[in-house]
Parts: structure tokens; C-alpha cells; sequence
């Protein structure tokens, strides 16, 4: 498995900026995923972030909106730009080791996001 | 598009009794994964069950896996309250592509 942590695991924010959540990785890894779960349902994939690539976006989520770094094969940001209250969600951050040939993805603690 | 589907969408149950959580599919998949969410926490993996298995346990989890039906279904022996969570299935596609979430079923054990 991965252990993976995330930051901050959670935020009260204004309406109109804009927060970045970190993911870190114990081991290095090529796939890593972003979620979001809004309250009360299910998770939703916002993109892939590859390193050394840009990352790809899901249908309904633009990079202006939520853009992502991929600095190294440990390390990820994801930023929620100009928020609004709708952005309030659980963002997680997800890895699939490569030594895992049956793709077991792993889940960090999350980020709970509320948005004013 | 949401691959996965689960039912029922919640469970009550007493402690000690067993908790059965479905989940249905609707393309081929290269394997299900099941994960456990406490109280809008981050996910536990709990088991991985690959398209040629049919069965799996661990320790009181029992996961099966019908490919004909397109379904899989996770058990929960001797339930806890500890076990009181969201338990969601995941398909990853035949690529090894796509990894979508059903929409979980909130489980509560009550003492």
C-alpha cells in the first residue's frame, strides 16, 4: 500500500479566493488522482496528474478552475480557484502504486472544504 | 458516467448480525475494489477482486463477484459499530482507464 497525506485537512474560506491542497506520497508513483465529494454523494474524478505531463481533466472540470502541479513522483497540488460556495467539498487525493499490476488505487485523508 | 451502482443506498442493522452491500456494473471491468469511508473521511481499500475471481475474504469480509450479472456483492460478518461507515464499490475498465465510484451505501450497526 501507499501512505499518503494531505493538506490542510480542512478549510473554512471566503467566496472568490482560492485554496491549494497538497499531496504527499511515501513512495514514488506515476498515477496520481484528484476527487472531489460533495456532500452526501459519491466521488467524482476532477483529473489525472501525471508527472511530466499536464494533467487530464474530466468532463466538467477545467484547468482555469482547478489547477494542478505535479512537481515530482511523491508530490501533488490541486488549487480550488475562485470558490464559491458550490466548491464546498471533500477533495482527496488518490495514488496507484506501480508495483500494484492489478490497479489498487489509495486514498488520502482528504481536504473538507467550506466555502462562505 | 457512474459505472458503479449500489444498493441499498442505506443499512440498519443490530450488532453481531451480518451486513450484505451490492454493487452493479454496467461494462466490462478489469477488476471491483470496495472501500470503507468513516464519517466523510478519506477512503480504506478493502479488497480488490480481479474479473477471473469469484470470490474473496478477508478476515470478516466476504466480496463476490458475478460477471454475467455484472455485479458484486461485499459481506460483512459479526458486524461492530466500528464497522458503521460509507462503503463504496469502484470498477476499473478493461484499459485500466477509467476507475468509477457507485454512489455507496451508509451502513449503521447499532449496539
Amino acid at each position: 500500500s501507499a501512505v499518503i497525506s494531505q493538506k490542510p485537512s480542512r478549510d473554512i474560506c471566503q467566496r472568490g479566493t482560492s485554496l491549494t491542497i497538497q499531496c504527499q506520497v511515501d513512495s514514488q508513483v506515476t498515477m496520481m488522482f484528484w476527487y472531489r465529494q460533495q456532500p452526501g454523494q459519491s466521488l467524482t474524478l476532477i483529473a489525472t496528474a501525471n508527472q511530466g505531463s499536464e494533467a487530464t481533466y474530466e468532463s466538467g472540470f477545467v484547468i482555469d478552475k482547478f489547477p494542478i502541479s505535479r512537481p515530482n513522483l511523491t508530490f501533488s497540488t490541486l488549487t480550488v480557484s475562485n470558490m464559491s460556495p458550490e466548491d464546498s467539498s471533500i477533495y482527496l487525493c488518490s495514488v496507484e502504486p506501480q508495483t500494484h499490476i492489478y490497479n489498487e488505487q489509495f486514498f488520502g485523508p482528504g481536504t473538507r472544504l467550506t466555502v462562505l | 458516467s457512474q459505472q458503479g451502482e449500489e444498493d441499498p443506498q442505506a443499512l440498519s442493522i443490530q450488532e453481531g448480525e451480518n451486513a450484505t452491500m451490492n454493487c452493479s456494473y454496467k461494462t466490462s471491468i478489469n477488476n471491483l475494489q470496495w472501500y470503507r469511508q468513516n464519517s466523510g473521511r478519506g477512503l480504506v481499500h478493502l479488497i480488490l477482486i480481479r474479473s477471473n475471481e469469484r470470490e474473496k475474504h478477508s478476515g470478516r469480509l466476504r466480496v463476490t463477484l458475478d460477471t454475467s450479472k455484472k455485479s458484486s456483492s461485499l459481506l460483512i460478518t459479526a458486524s461492530r459499530a466500528a464497522d458503521t461507515a460509507s462503503y463504496f464499490c469502484a470498477t476499473k475498465d478493461n484499459y485500466g482507464q477509467n476507475f468509477v465510484f457507485g454512489p455507496g451505501t451508509r451502513l449503521s450497526v447499532l449496539p
